[in-house]
């Protein structure tokens, strides 16, 4: 059976401090990747998109970016963080269109 | 562009009372749906969704919806809660892009249940 894996569960860093949160996927091949951010009491925006290795999609411009090294490896980065980047990022993937999305835990961010 | 509306943000049941979570959608062709749960600090799992076929759709945890193509909705139920059930549940709509299929979700509504 497919799982995701994402972590740290939780993180607090400063503002400025650079960041990575990674999520793998295990049990599937070549799937269409995501990242979203939850803000406090707020549903869920896409922050990045990607159908195979090296492609990323976003769609709203902001102060992070991610790279997918590997097949079922999606990582979320950023140079310097802000105060604003704080929330609970989630990691999900899926099997392209008209298909559900299966999520990862959760990361909560929070920056300081 | 596609849309999810959830007009309560709130909503207190007491156990064992029914349940209608409210959902509209905007989307110009045939929608794809979804409800999905999440509990506090936890990610998201898929309760049910909607591709085609009948508009009654079954989900785990004796939830069910409704889709109603006139009216744009697709409401969650349940017909007896559990104190379990108290947690946040999101309305989706599979979007098709340039790129592939994005996912648009509502606001969510927190479920509260009273003893």
């Amino acid at each position: 059976s497919q799982t995701i894996h994402q972590w740290p569960a939780t993180l607090v860093q400063p503002v400025g401090s650079p960041l990575s949160l990674e999520c793998t996927v295990e049990g599937t091949s070549n799937p269409n990747l995501y990242w979203y951010r939850q803000a406090a009491g707020r549903g869920l925006q896409l922050l990045f998109y990607s159908v195979g290795i090296g492609q990323i999609s976003s769609e709203v411009p902001q102060n992070l970016s991610a790279s997918r090294p590997q097949d079922r490896q999606f990582i979320l980065s950023s140079k310097k963080l802000l105060l604003s980047d704080s929330g609970f990022y989630l990691c999900a993937w899926g099997r392209g269109l008209n298909t559900e999305a299966f999520f990862g835990q959760g990361t909560r961010l929070t920056v300081v | 562009a596609q849309s999810v509306t959830q007009p309560d943000i709130h909503i207190t049941v007491s156990e064992g009372a029914s349940l209608e979570l409210r959902c509209n959608y905007s989307y110009g062709a045939t929608p794809y749906l979804f409800w999905y749960v999440q509990s506090p600090g936890q990610g998201l799992q898929l309760l049910l969704k909607y591709f085609s076929g009948d508009t009654l759709v079954q989900g785990i945890k004796g939830f069910e919806a409704e889709f109603k193509r006139s009216q744009s909705s697709f409401n969650l139920r349940k017909p007896s809660v559990h104190w379990s059930d108290a947690a946040e549940y999101f309305c989706a709509v599979g979007a098709v892009r340039n790129y592939g299929q994005n996912f648009v979700f509502g606001p969510g509504t927190r479920l509260s249940v009273l003893p």
